[in-house]
């Protein structure tokens, strides 16, 4: 596609329930990134998949989050049971592995009430 | 990844220059500095990146002391669209050839805001 592409755009849920969030990178970008962003706060790293390499999980705040990415391209980051500060911006990012440029995508605001 | 340092907030007229400093005092050898900005609701955007060469895009010039420690960004005419969040970021390359790299990391960035 012409860009990165995130589904839904806003979601908002109850507290408890498990959301899914979709990323679509760029045709060919091989590694892809997911990040939040709290209300006036700068963004949050939270895992990195890199090609066929092991993915750095890192920044994954607690077992609630995992993330996934089926054939190298489309990723789906899943958050289990959520708490009202799961509330955010999750934005994904793709690029080229060895490319210094990151695309990011618009991102999708969750609402957990 | 070596942290950076930032100032909080800048103010630029619209036409002069911005000069956006970053302190990157604990960067190693193989590690490169980016800068990415994020304007209000969007998504960040790429603006440069370097090694130790100085260098220049159609966005904007990266300036690098020569000990590396520190880097300015430089936008030539500042329009009120360059209003945004500002992230210097120091990024490692996991190999030689610098075809493999660590994450990208972001801090709190500097709100360069761009008056009339």
């Amino acid at each position: 596609g012409a860009g990165v592409s995130q589904s839904p755009s806003n979601k908002v849920t109850e507290k408890g329930k498990d959301v899914e969030l979709r990323c679509d990178p760029i045709s060919g970008h091989t590694a892809l990134y997911w990040y939040r962003q709290s209300l006036g706060q700068g963004l949050e790293f939270l895992i990195y998949f890199q090609g066929n390499s092991a993915p750095d999980k890192s920044g994954l705040p607690s077992d609630r989050f995992s993330a996934e990415r089926t054939g190298g391209s489309v990723s789906t980051l899943t958050i289990q049971r959520t708490q009202q500060e799961d509330s955010a911006v999750y934005l994904c990012a793709s690029s080229l592995i060895g490319n210094e440029k990151l695309f990011f995508g618009s991102g999708t605001q969750l609402s957990v009430l | 990844d070596a942290k950076t340092t930032q100032p909080t907030s800048m103010d630029c007229a619209e036409g002069r220059a911005a000069n956006l400093p970053c302190n990157h005092s604990t960067i190693s050898g193989n590690e490169y500095v980016y800068w990415y900005r994020q304007i209000h609701s969007q998504g960040p955007q790429y603006i440069i990146h370097g090694l130790k060469n100085n260098e220049t895009n159609e966005m904007a010039s990266l300036i690098i002391t020569e000990d590396r420690k520190s880097s300015t960004l430089i936008l030539p005419h500042a329009t009120l669209r360059d209003t945004a969040v500002y992230y210097c970021i120091v990024r490692s390359a996991r190999n030689a050839g610098g075809t493999s790299y660590g994450k990208l990391t972001f801090g709190q960035g500097t709100i360069l805001t761009v008056h009339p």
